[in-house]
């Protein structure tokens, strides 16, 4: 299948500065990465959809300009926690798809990438 | 709107014992239903989806429509099976995927 990598994989940052996560594709295309948070226990929640070339999509809830999403080029989004509080404290994981055909609406995962507020 | 309902936080069963997992889902067009199964300290993995119909590592679900149910089953449990189980929906085409909360399956010898 598909590989999705992401970096950091952890991260522990004073409160008030900024974090970036880095989403890549390794052996294809992704025009669309989503990106998702989990809390401890709990299930993954949509933050934003990441279209490449084009500004993000962002759920209700999520404020875009504390969570800024790049999506430069077809293998490479970037979320960035600016300003973060121990409250962003989480484990962020992008996902993307490969597209349509045989393994079309088949999203991977990438590892996920712990943030730690202190 | 979209939604999926997996019941149960935590299901314990012995080894050897048969699995259900359950899963219900809210979606008003035709959606597409997957099983994501997340081992500890690894990333989430597909287990199934309706669409292909195949079995894996002997789990099996099927699409019920008329109960909007796809529950996911496995008639001999193992131990390494326990795991973190996420049933997800998604519409067609490039959208993202809507989870449930997990279901947390422990298999005890």
């Amino acid at each position: 299948g598909a590989v999705v990598s992401q970096h950091p994989s952890w991260v522990i940052c004073k409160s008030g500065t900024s974090v970036k996560i880095e989403c890549r594709s390794l052996d294809f295309q992704a025009t669309t990465m989503f990106w998702y948070r989990q809390f401890p226990k709990q299930s993954l929640m949509l933050m934003a959809t990441s279209n490449e070339g084009s500004k993000a999509t962002y759920e209700q809830g999520v404020e875009k300009d504390k969570f800024l999403i790049n999506h430069a080029s077809l293998t490479l989004s970037t979320l960035t926690v600016t300003s973060a509080h121990p409250e962003d404290s989480s484990f962020y994981i992008c996902s993307a798809s490969q597209g349509q055909g045989a393994l079309g609406g088949e999203l991977f995962f990438g590892e996920g990438s712990r943030l730690t507020v202190l | 709107a979209q939604r999926v309902t997996q019941p149960e936080k935590l299901l314990s069963v012995f080894k050897g014992a048969p699995v259900e997992l359950k899963c219900n889902y809210s979606y008003s067009g035709s959606p597409e239903l997957f099983w994501y199964v997340q081992y500890s300290r690894q990333r989430l993995q597909l287990l199934l989806r309706h669409i292909s119909r195949e079995s894996i590592k002997g789990f099996t679900a099927d699409l019920n429509k008329g109960e909007t149910s796809f529950h996911l089953k496995k008639p001999f449990a193992q131990e390494e099976d326990s795991a973190m189980y996420y049933c997800a929906l998604k519409s067609k085409g490039n959208t993202p995927l809507v989870f449930g909360k997990g279901t947390r399956l422990s298999v005890i010898a």
